[in-house]
């Protein structure tokens, strides 16, 4: 079975862009997660979904930041304007219930 | 709130050796879930074992075992027979008992091991 799959890998852009990730998760997974991790913060959660549903958004930092789950094959995490700040790596990970969470691997983002 | 601690920011295994990294948490929940969770330098994050509270045998999963001892709120993984390979970052992480808000994982900061030769 094919795992989550993240796009872009990596993506450099200047500040002020906009900034869409993209995430596949696992076929079957009703839970999808969007986490960030930064040298400072470690590895925090953003925002999860169940059956497309968001269910937990406090950890997303500031309004620039939305998240969408259409359906249950996609999602994406826009930033809008972007901001230096915002550099990190973005994983997305999907679940099947309460089973662990597998993760992709992840979008290296880089604002200038 | 729930929260994790891992006090080895670094730990050196020679090869072949075992290894043990430490982790403790704090919750108040009575039913929890704690993860294992590989990083190499790759980046990519890779599930190695998971521990449910009320487990009553501490989990396996090839060469990786948790050493859960509750009362402690500890939950150490242990690696046997260590591999170059295994050289990498290791998050512990804990997930509540489900439902609601509780399906989030909260990660330690993580332990660094590298394995010599």
């Amino acid at each position: 079975d094919a795992g989550v799959i993240q796009s872009p890998r990596h993506e450099v852009t200047e500040m002020g862009q906009e900034v869409t990730l993209r995430c596949k998760p696992i076929s079957g997974h009703d839970y999808l997660f969007w986490y960030r991790q930064t040298m400072m913060r470690g590895l925090e959660l953003l925002i999860y979904f169940n059956n497309n549903v968001p269910i937990d958004d406090s950890g997303m930092p500031e309004d620039r930041f939305s998240a969408k789950m259409p359906n249950a094959s996609f999602s994406t995490l826009k930033i809008q304007p972007s901001e230096p700040r915002d550099s990190a790596v973005y994983f997305c990970a999907s679940s099947q219930g309460n089973q662990p969470q597998h993760f992709g691997d992840g979008t290296r983002l880089s604002i200038l | 709130a729930q929260k994790i601690t891992q006090t080895q920011p670094g730990m050196f295994v020679q090869e072949k050796e075992a290894v043990t990294l430490d982790c403790t948490y704090d919750t108040s929940d009575p039913s929890y879930g704690l993860f294992w969770y590989k990083q190499p330098s790759s980046g990519e994050m890779i599930f190695l074992i998971y521990q449910g509270s009320y487990d009553q045998q501490n989990a396996t999963e090839g060469r990786y075992s948790l050493n859960f001892q509750k009362a402690r709120k500890s939950a150490n993984l242990v690696i046997s027979a260590s591999q170059l390979g295994d050289s990498a970052m290791y998050f512990c992480a804990m997930r509540g008992r489900g439902g609601g808000s509780n399906y989030k994982l909260t990660f330690g900061k993580g332990t660094l091991l590298t394995v010599n030769p």
